[in-house]
């Protein structure tokens, strides 16, 4: 069956330091990835839209990697801010025009 | 940017109640809008593609007697939770694509959400 799997563990980090989040996918061949933020009780906020032939894609402090071998995408958060904290999702298309979303990570960065 | 304007934030209402939630693009037009639902600390699941001006794509499992898709125009969609009970107590979300093409393969624009409770 078809899986995206993001790390359900709260991920907790210093300010400044790089926050990394995985989104793993199985069962999928996705053309692209997108990342989400999702503050709570907001609706999502689109971050990054990375195409299959991508290895990397950067936005300021963002930065999203592309492996489709080895169906993970990285996403990444440099100098990382207590403004970051929030929950950030990653999205597959579902072989037509629909979105297919992972269940998010929680960032908490500490000051 | 593209906003999408999604109305009411929050209700409370009696189990046997209707409830209409409207989706609206303030700025750009949407032939097609999704709508999702959201349990707590879970992911966004898709219920329905609206589609302007013929029927919504329902997901498997999602009834859709319960759940009533009206995309009228170019600039709303509408879900209607028919006689809603305690188990459709959830938050609802909106979405329309960023392109001109209509498909997903595009930056999504969500809505902020309409928190349902059901007494």
């Amino acid at each position: 069956s078809q899986k995206i799997e993001q790390n359900s563990e709260a991920l907790n980090i210093q300010e400044g330091k790089t926050a990394t989040l995985t989104c793993n996918y199985t069962n999928y061949s996705p053309a692209y990835l997108q990342w989400y933020r999702q503050d709570p009780g907001r609706g999502p906020v689109f971050l990054l839209l990375i195409r299959e032939n991508e290895k990397e894609k950067r936005k300021e402090r963002l930065k999203v990697t592309f492996d489709t071998t080895l169906k993970q995408s990285l996403f990444h958060i440099t100098a990382s801010q207590p403004a970051d904290s929030a929950t950030y999702l990653c999205a597959l298309d579902n072989a037509g025009n629909m979105l297919t979303f992972g269940g998010g990570t929680r960032l908490m960065v500490k000051p | 940017g593209a906003v999408v304007s999604q109305h009411p934030s929050r209700v409370i209402c009696k189990s046997g109640t209707s409830v209409k939630i409207e989706c609206r693009s303030l700025d750009f037009q949407a032939t097609t809008m999704f709508w999702y639902r959201q349990f707590p600390k879970q992911s966004l699941m898709l219920m329905a593609t609206s589609n302007e001006g013929s029927k919504a794509t329902y997901e498997q499992g999602v009834e859709k007697d319960k759940f009533l898709i009206n995309h009228a125009s170019l600039t709303l969609s509408t879900l209607t939770v028919t006689s809603a009970h305690p188990e459709d107590s959830s938050f609802y979300i909106c979405s329309a694509p960023g392109g001109s093409t209509g498909s997903s393969n595009q930056p999504q624009h969500f809505g902020d959400g309409t928190r349902l409770s059901i007494l």
